[in-house]
Protein backbone atom coordinates (compact mmCIF):
# COMPACT_ATOMS: atom_id res chain seq x y z
CA UNK A 1 0.00 0.00 0.00
CA UNK A 2 0.91 3.55 -0.20
CA UNK A 3 2.79 5.34 2.00
CA UNK A 4 1.03 7.78 4.60
CA UNK A 5 2.15 10.84 5.35
CA UNK A 6 2.27 11.23 9.39
CA UNK A 7 3.04 14.20 11.31
CA UNK A 8 4.65 15.43 13.64
CA UNK A 9 7.35 12.92 13.56
CA UNK A 10 8.97 13.06 17.29
CA UNK A 11 7.22 14.87 19.92
CA UNK A 12 7.97 15.86 23.39
CA UNK A 13 5.32 16.06 26.08
CA UNK A 14 4.68 17.13 29.41
CA UNK A 15 2.41 15.60 31.88
CA UNK A 16 -0.99 16.95 31.83
CA UNK A 17 -0.58 18.38 27.74
CA UNK A 18 -2.77 18.05 25.34
CA UNK A 19 -0.89 16.39 22.47
CA UNK A 20 -2.06 16.34 18.26
CA UNK A 21 -0.96 14.27 15.54
CA UNK A 22 -2.20 13.72 11.81
CA UNK A 23 -2.32 11.81 9.18
CA UNK A 24 -2.42 12.41 5.17
CA UNK A 25 -3.30 11.05 2.39
CA UNK A 26 -3.09 11.77 -1.78
CA UNK A 27 -6.17 9.54 -2.13
CA UNK A 28 -9.19 8.85 -0.75
CA UNK A 29 -9.16 5.79 2.21
CA UNK A 30 -12.89 4.48 3.71
CA UNK A 31 -11.00 3.27 7.12
CA UNK A 32 -8.50 5.16 9.31
CA UNK A 33 -6.92 3.37 12.33
CA UNK A 34 -4.76 4.44 14.90
CA UNK A 35 -1.83 2.11 16.79
CA UNK A 36 0.11 2.58 19.99
CA UNK A 37 3.52 0.67 19.80
CA UNK A 38 5.21 0.44 23.25
CA UNK A 39 9.15 -0.08 23.40
CA UNK A 40 9.96 -4.40 22.53
CA UNK A 41 5.89 -4.78 21.86
CA UNK A 42 3.84 -5.21 18.89
CA UNK A 43 1.30 -2.11 18.19
CA UNK A 44 -1.76 -2.29 19.65
CA UNK A 45 -5.10 -0.70 17.99
CA UNK A 46 -6.36 1.99 19.34
CA UNK A 47 -8.98 3.52 17.64
CA UNK A 48 -10.78 2.64 14.27
CA UNK A 49 -12.78 4.98 12.24
CA UNK A 50 -15.44 4.22 9.20
CA UNK A 51 -17.40 7.70 8.67
CA UNK A 52 -15.70 10.56 6.79
CA UNK A 53 -16.21 13.02 9.27
CA UNK A 54 -16.90 10.93 12.83
CA UNK A 55 -15.14 11.60 15.91
CA UNK A 56 -14.32 8.59 17.99
CA UNK A 57 -12.86 8.30 22.09
CA UNK A 58 -11.16 5.86 23.68
CA UNK A 59 -10.61 7.22 27.22
CA UNK A 60 -8.56 10.32 26.88
CA UNK A 61 -7.69 9.70 23.44
CA UNK A 62 -9.65 11.36 20.30
CA UNK A 63 -9.59 10.53 16.72
CA UNK A 64 -11.23 12.08 13.60
CA UNK A 65 -12.20 10.81 10.30
CA UNK A 66 -11.11 13.95 8.37
CA UNK A 67 -14.13 15.52 6.04
CA UNK A 68 -12.16 14.85 2.90
CA UNK A 69 -11.12 11.50 3.49
CA UNK A 70 -7.48 12.20 3.02
CA UNK A 71 -6.73 12.95 6.76
CA UNK A 72 -7.24 11.99 10.36
CA UNK A 73 -6.17 12.94 13.17
CA UNK A 74 -5.16 11.67 16.84
CA UNK A 75 -5.30 13.71 20.30
CA UNK A 76 -4.60 12.76 23.67
CA UNK A 77 -5.61 15.05 26.25
CA UNK A 78 -3.93 15.24 29.12
CA UNK A 79 -0.93 13.88 29.04
CA UNK A 80 0.57 11.09 31.54
CA UNK A 81 4.16 9.34 31.30
CA UNK A 82 2.26 5.92 30.10
CA UNK A 83 1.30 7.73 26.62
CA UNK A 84 4.69 7.65 25.12
CA UNK A 85 5.49 5.44 22.43
CA UNK A 86 5.05 5.23 18.66
CA UNK A 87 1.63 5.92 17.27
CA UNK A 88 0.99 4.59 14.03
CA UNK A 89 -1.62 5.57 11.59
CA UNK A 90 -2.83 3.43 8.62
CA UNK A 91 -5.93 3.26 6.03
CA UNK A 92 -6.96 1.70 3.06
CA UNK A 93 -9.41 2.24 0.27
CA UNK A 94 -12.05 -0.88 0.36
CA UNK A 95 -13.08 -2.87 3.01
CA UNK A 96 -12.07 -5.69 1.41
CA UNK A 97 -8.78 -4.81 0.80
CA UNK A 98 -6.15 -7.38 2.48
CA UNK A 99 -3.35 -4.26 2.78
CA UNK A 100 -3.30 -1.28 4.93
CA UNK A 101 -1.49 1.86 4.12
CA UNK A 102 0.98 2.99 7.28
CA UNK A 103 2.21 5.84 8.50
CA UNK A 104 6.05 5.90 9.39
CA UNK A 105 5.15 6.71 13.01
CA UNK A 106 5.35 9.80 15.61
CA UNK A 107 7.33 8.72 18.48
CA UNK A 108 6.05 10.61 21.76
CA UNK A 109 8.70 10.91 24.52
CA UNK A 110 8.33 12.59 28.14
CA UNK A 111 10.14 16.00 28.17
CA UNK A 112 12.93 16.30 30.60
CA UNK B 1 -11.55 -13.83 22.40
CA UNK B 2 -8.94 -13.88 19.96
CA UNK B 3 -5.34 -14.49 21.01
CA UNK B 4 -1.73 -14.28 18.66
CA UNK B 5 1.64 -16.05 19.92
CA UNK B 6 5.24 -15.56 18.45
CA UNK B 7 8.29 -17.76 19.12
CA UNK B 8 10.46 -17.16 19.78
CA UNK B 9 10.75 -13.93 21.32
CA UNK B 10 13.99 -13.51 20.92
CA UNK B 11 16.84 -14.65 18.97
CA UNK B 12 20.57 -14.69 17.94
CA UNK B 13 21.41 -16.07 14.99
CA UNK B 14 24.76 -16.39 12.96
CA UNK B 15 24.82 -15.05 9.03
CA UNK B 16 24.01 -18.33 7.15
CA UNK B 17 22.00 -20.08 9.83
CA UNK B 18 18.21 -21.00 8.95
CA UNK B 19 15.72 -19.59 10.39
CA UNK B 20 11.73 -20.59 11.89
CA UNK B 21 9.63 -17.98 13.20
CA UNK B 22 6.24 -19.16 14.39
CA UNK B 23 2.67 -17.03 14.91
CA UNK B 24 -0.33 -18.68 16.00
CA UNK B 25 -3.85 -17.34 16.14
CA UNK B 26 -6.74 -18.64 18.41
CA UNK B 27 -10.35 -17.85 18.91
CA UNK B 28 -10.49 -17.37 15.18
CA UNK B 29 -10.95 -19.48 11.75
CA UNK B 30 -9.96 -18.26 8.34
CA UNK B 31 -7.91 -15.32 9.08
CA UNK B 32 -5.99 -13.26 6.45
CA UNK B 33 -2.69 -13.25 8.10
CA UNK B 34 0.29 -11.11 7.85
CA UNK B 35 4.67 -11.06 8.29
CA UNK B 36 5.75 -7.67 8.76
CA UNK B 37 9.89 -6.55 9.54
CA UNK B 38 10.51 -3.09 11.91
CA UNK B 39 13.57 -1.87 11.53
CA UNK B 40 15.05 -0.13 14.63
CA UNK B 41 13.10 3.26 15.22
CA UNK B 42 11.31 2.68 12.10
CA UNK B 43 7.93 1.67 10.37
CA UNK B 44 6.35 -1.49 9.84
CA UNK B 45 7.34 -2.84 6.25
CA UNK B 46 4.85 -5.91 4.82
CA UNK B 47 6.65 -9.00 3.73
CA UNK B 48 3.60 -11.56 3.29
CA UNK B 49 0.46 -12.02 3.18
CA UNK B 50 -1.70 -14.86 3.71
CA UNK B 51 -6.01 -15.45 2.85
CA UNK B 52 -5.73 -19.04 3.48
CA UNK B 53 -4.06 -22.56 4.20
CA UNK B 54 -1.15 -22.50 1.33
CA UNK B 55 -2.05 -19.38 -0.20
CA UNK B 56 1.04 -16.70 0.01
CA UNK B 57 1.95 -13.30 -1.43
CA UNK B 58 5.29 -11.88 -1.06
CA UNK B 59 5.35 -8.51 -1.01
CA UNK B 60 9.24 -7.49 -1.33
CA UNK B 61 11.59 -9.27 -2.85
CA UNK B 62 14.36 -11.24 -0.46
CA UNK B 63 15.80 -13.53 1.69
CA UNK B 64 12.80 -14.93 3.61
CA UNK B 65 9.64 -17.12 2.82
CA UNK B 66 6.59 -17.71 4.52
CA UNK B 67 4.37 -20.69 4.81
CA UNK B 68 1.15 -21.60 6.30
CA UNK B 69 0.65 -25.19 7.02
CA UNK B 70 -2.81 -25.17 8.91
CA UNK B 71 -5.50 -22.45 8.76
CA UNK B 72 -3.98 -20.39 12.18
CA UNK B 73 -0.34 -21.04 11.78
CA UNK B 74 2.06 -19.01 9.75
CA UNK B 75 5.86 -19.33 9.32
CA UNK B 76 8.41 -17.20 8.69
CA UNK B 77 11.84 -18.84 6.90
CA UNK B 78 14.87 -18.62 5.48
CA UNK B 79 18.06 -21.15 4.50
CA UNK B 80 20.52 -18.42 5.32
CA UNK B 81 20.67 -15.35 7.56
CA UNK B 82 21.94 -12.22 6.08
CA UNK B 83 22.52 -9.38 8.20
CA UNK B 84 20.48 -7.11 6.92
CA UNK B 85 17.87 -9.97 8.67
CA UNK B 86 18.10 -8.72 11.69
CA UNK B 87 14.79 -6.67 13.51
CA UNK B 88 11.50 -7.19 15.00
CA UNK B 89 9.24 -9.30 13.11
CA UNK B 90 5.92 -9.15 14.14
CA UNK B 91 2.85 -10.81 12.74
CA UNK B 92 -0.90 -10.03 12.52
CA UNK B 93 -4.05 -11.17 11.54
CA UNK B 94 -7.03 -9.92 10.62
CA UNK B 95 -11.03 -11.66 10.09
CA UNK B 96 -11.15 -12.17 6.34
CA UNK B 97 -13.89 -10.15 4.91
CA UNK B 98 -14.89 -7.62 7.00
CA UNK B 99 -13.35 -4.57 8.91
CA UNK B 100 -9.90 -3.84 7.91
CA UNK B 101 -8.52 -3.68 11.17
CA UNK B 102 -5.26 -6.13 11.82
CA UNK B 103 -3.98 -6.86 15.45
CA UNK B 104 -0.57 -7.72 15.85
CA UNK B 105 1.12 -10.20 18.15
CA UNK B 106 3.82 -9.46 20.85
CA UNK B 107 6.84 -9.81 18.34
CA UNK B 108 10.24 -11.58 18.01
CA UNK B 109 13.27 -10.04 18.05
CA UNK B 110 15.50 -11.05 15.76
CA UNK B 111 19.33 -10.07 15.67
CA UNK B 112 22.22 -11.62 13.08
CA UNK B 113 25.49 -11.59 13.62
Amino acid sequence: GQQLNQSPQSMFIQEGEDVSMNCTSSSIFNTWLWYKQDPGEGPVLLIALYKAGELTSNGRLTAQFGITRKDSFLNISASIPSDVGIYFCAGTYRPSDYKLSFGAGTTVTVRA
Amino acid sequence: SQTIHQWPATLVQPVGSPLSLECTVEGTSNPNLYWYRQAAGRGLQLLFYSVGIGQISSEVPQNLSASRPQDRQFILSSKKLLLSDSGFYLCAWRTSGTHNEQFFGPGTRLTVL
